[in-house]
């Protein structure tokens, strides 16, 4: 059972680059979300899902896109890399969306250069 | 809007030695606040969550109290392995969002 897996662990690309970083769980909950952590700035939501098929804007949207085909997959898009998305990108979800404790992935470390 | 400030910012403690990390809120119409630890590398692990002013839990040497405008998490006589990030955050009654504090960082000396 492992929970929620987020890959790849290290990512480094170029400005202009898009990639898709890829979050799965295997513990069938409805709520999935995507946050950034950034020194000083605290955990900050990006998008978040409360079910397959349904997906809305969290505080920091822009840059950013995501799709939610299945309950087990939240995949987050960047179309065209930015420096300022230089930051560490944690997967969490919960049982019943924020009322419920969030479990997090261990993060994607991203660099744009 | 919503504001949730953690203070320290960074905590140096000796084994044994107990201490208070504060976390204070602004947000209208509180549902609860959640503690979570993170170490080095990894995602943050959730710790406590709290719904009403008066309550507190615990869990090994950490206690958690609430209050209507601030929460607290006392470390007693903690151990190096206590060493981490603490992160506080709150939920409203609308709305599907966390508002996370900047954390303390923790760190005990033996």
């Amino acid at each position: 059972n492992a929970g929620v897996t987020q890959t790849p662990k290290f990512q480094v690309l170029k400005t202009g680059q898009s990639m898709t970083l890829q979050c799965a769980q295997d513990m069938n909950h409805e709520y999935m979300s995507w946050y950034r952590q950034d020194p000083g700035m605290g955990l900050r939501l990006i998008h978040y899902s409360v079910g397959a098929g349904i997906t809305d804007q969290g505080e920091v949207p822009n840059g950013y896109n995501v799709s939610r085909s299945t309950t087990e997959d939240f995949p987050l898009r960047l179309l065209s890399a930015a420096p300022s998305q230089t930051s560490v990108y944690f997967c969490a979800i919960s049982r019943s969306g924020v009322s419920s404790p969030l479990h997090f992935g261990n993060g994607t470390r991203l660099t744009v250069t | 809007e919503d504001q949730v400030t953690q203070s320290p910012e960074a905590l140096r403690l000796q084994e044994g030695e107990s201490s208070s990390l504060n976390c204070s809120y602004t947000v209208s119409g509180l549902r609860g606040l959640f503690w979570y630890r993170q170490d080095p590398g990894k995602g943050p692990e959730f710790l406590f969550t709290l719904y009403s002013a008066g309550e507190e839990k615990e869990k090994e040497r950490l206690k958690a109290t609430l209050t209507k405008k601030e929460s607290f998490l006392h470390i007693t006589a903690p151990k190096p392995e206590d060493s981490a990030t603490y992160l506080c955050a709150v939920t409203k009654a609308a709305g599907n969002k966390l508002t996370f504090g900047g954390g303390t960082r923790v760190l005990v000396k033996p």
